[in-house]
């Protein structure tokens, strides 16, 4: 089955400075990478995706990067402000099922 | 678009009893919906899978029996926590499939087995 890592597990930014966190995925069949913001006692929210057959996307300040041939995908936060704090979840599928990566805590400091 | 909730947010219950809860898609039709569990500073795991009218499919190492799926239709489905544990306390998420898009979440539901 799919697996998929994610570094690093826990991530401190100053405010205003950029953010990257980084999954590889070990199957070539997945082609649908998304990425989840959870904030503590809440259920994840996705906040960008990207498809196998593009290999970036930007949605205001965050952007999403896809290697296909390396097998990995990195989410980018830039400008980033105090509100961008939670846990950070990228995940990886070939159909129906999401295997996700194991999260990384990401703390912007004022 | 693509909103889903769940009921209850939070459960506090006696070991040995029975938790019902639900997850509805609200302003979709969801063929699919997924439930998974999280314990504390872990990741999402994939319990089940739902389909609209059928069975679930569980995942290896799921208590089918414990662990009851009831997708009685296109916006409604519900787990049951049978006979509870202290083990079973986690964080229960639902997800559900829009289309071609899948991962929607709810907003959880906090499961305290005294």
């Amino acid at each position: 089955g799919e697996n998929v890592e994610q570094h690093p597990s826990t991530l401190s930014v100053q405010e205003g400075d950029s953010a990257v966190i980084k999954c590889t995925y070990s199957d070539s069949a997945s082609n649908y990478f998304p990425w989840y913001k959870q904030e503590l006692g809440k259920g994840p929210q996705l906040i960008i995706d990207i498809r196998s057959n593009v290999g970036e996307k930007k949605d205001q300040r965050i952007a999403v990067t896809l290697n296909k041939t390396a097998k990995h995908f990195s989410l980018h936060i830039t400008e980033t402000q105090p509100e961008d704090s939670a846990v950070y979840f990228c995940a990886a599928s070939m159909g129906e099922k999401l295997t996700f990566g194991t999260g990384t805590r990401l703390t912007i400091i004022p | 678009g693509a909103v889903v909730s769940q009921h209850p947010s939070r459960v506090i219950c006696k070991s040995g009893t029975s938790v019902k809860i639900e997850c509805r898609s609200l302003d979709f039709q969801a063929t699919t919906m997924f439930w998974y569990r999280q314990f504390p500073k872990q990741s999402l795991m994939l319990m089940a899978t739902s389909n609209e009218g059928s069975k679930a499919t569980y995942e290896q190492g799921v208590e089918k029996d414990k662990f009851l799926i009831n997708h009685a239709s296109l916006t409604l489905s519900t787990l049951t926590v049978t006979s509870a544990h202290p083990e079973d306390s986690s964080f229960y998420i639902c997800s559900a499939r829009e289309g071609p898009r899948t991962g929607f979440f709810g907003p959880g539901t906090r499961l305290t087995v005294l």
